[in-house]
């Protein structure tokens, strides 16, 4: 079983809709979530940091943590082409809070 | 402020012969990371360095790399002698603290191993 699992993808979405992207782990003492995201040939760029139960918003994007459930994911907002991408969930494992484990990711193509 | 900055980008080597990645961290991050993703397969850790010290190197795959932090300041990770699973895209991180406080990752070097 993989630390931190995501959806490969592709994830299609319309050009204004509401992306969900889905991220689950096996490590429940797993404390801290990222989403990164990473164009293409480009390096991760952190998204947003997620460390409780419940719902952090900033700006177009949403980070939802249930760690009864060890699911993490993130909500975009009136998607737009510009957040084609892949997007990385990456987690720090219990008592170890300096390295990230991380999913494969998830590709993201939003259309016009 | 400068960013991360590895080099070379890119690296075509045979197998058998030895490569040497460079990472310049962010001036002031204590906090270096060396991690790599080969192709089809998750982002690894490969270590961590707290300015000169080797913090985690638990992730490193054999004896065959080699990771150093000179004064703290830039690092760089050999591989000697290269084989043909090498291959993959390595990138170093800094922060100055852990990865909640913001890691900011290099460009990544490409390393092809042939």
């Amino acid at each position: 079983q993989k630390e931190v699992e995501q959806n490969s993808g592709p994830l299609s979405v319309p050009e204004g809709a509401i992306a969900s992207l889905n991220c689950t782990y096996s490590d429940r003492g797993s404390q801290s979530f990222f989403w990164y995201r990473q164009y293409s040939g480009k390096s991760p760029e952190l998204i947003m940091s997620i460390y409780s139960n419940g719902d952090k918003e900033d700006g177009r994007f949403t980070a939802q943590l249930n760690k009864a459930s060890q699911y993490v994911s993130l909500l975009i907002r009136d998607s737009q082409p510009s957040d084609s991408a892949t997007y990385l969930c990456a987690g720090t494992r219990a008592g170890n809070n300096r390295k990230l484990i991380w999913g494969l990711g998830t590709s993201l193509a939003v259309n016009p | 402020e400068a960013g991360v900055t590895q080099f070379p980008s890119h690296s075509v080597i045979e197998k058998g012969q030895t490569v040497t990645l460079r990472c310049d961290p962010i001036s002031g991050h204590d906090n270096l990371y060396w991690y790599r993703r080969v192709m089809g397969k998750e982002i690894k850790f490969l270590l961590h360095f707290v300015k000169e010290s080797k913090q985690d190197e638990s992730g490193m795959p054999n004896n065959r790399f080699l990771a150093e932090r000179t004064g703290g300041t830039y690092s760089t990770l050999k591989v000697q002698p290269a084989e043909l699973e090498d291959s993959g895209v390595y990138f170093c991180a800094s922060s100055q603290g852990g990865p909640g406080n913001g890691y900011t990752f290099g460009s990544g070097t490409r390393l092809t191993v042939v």
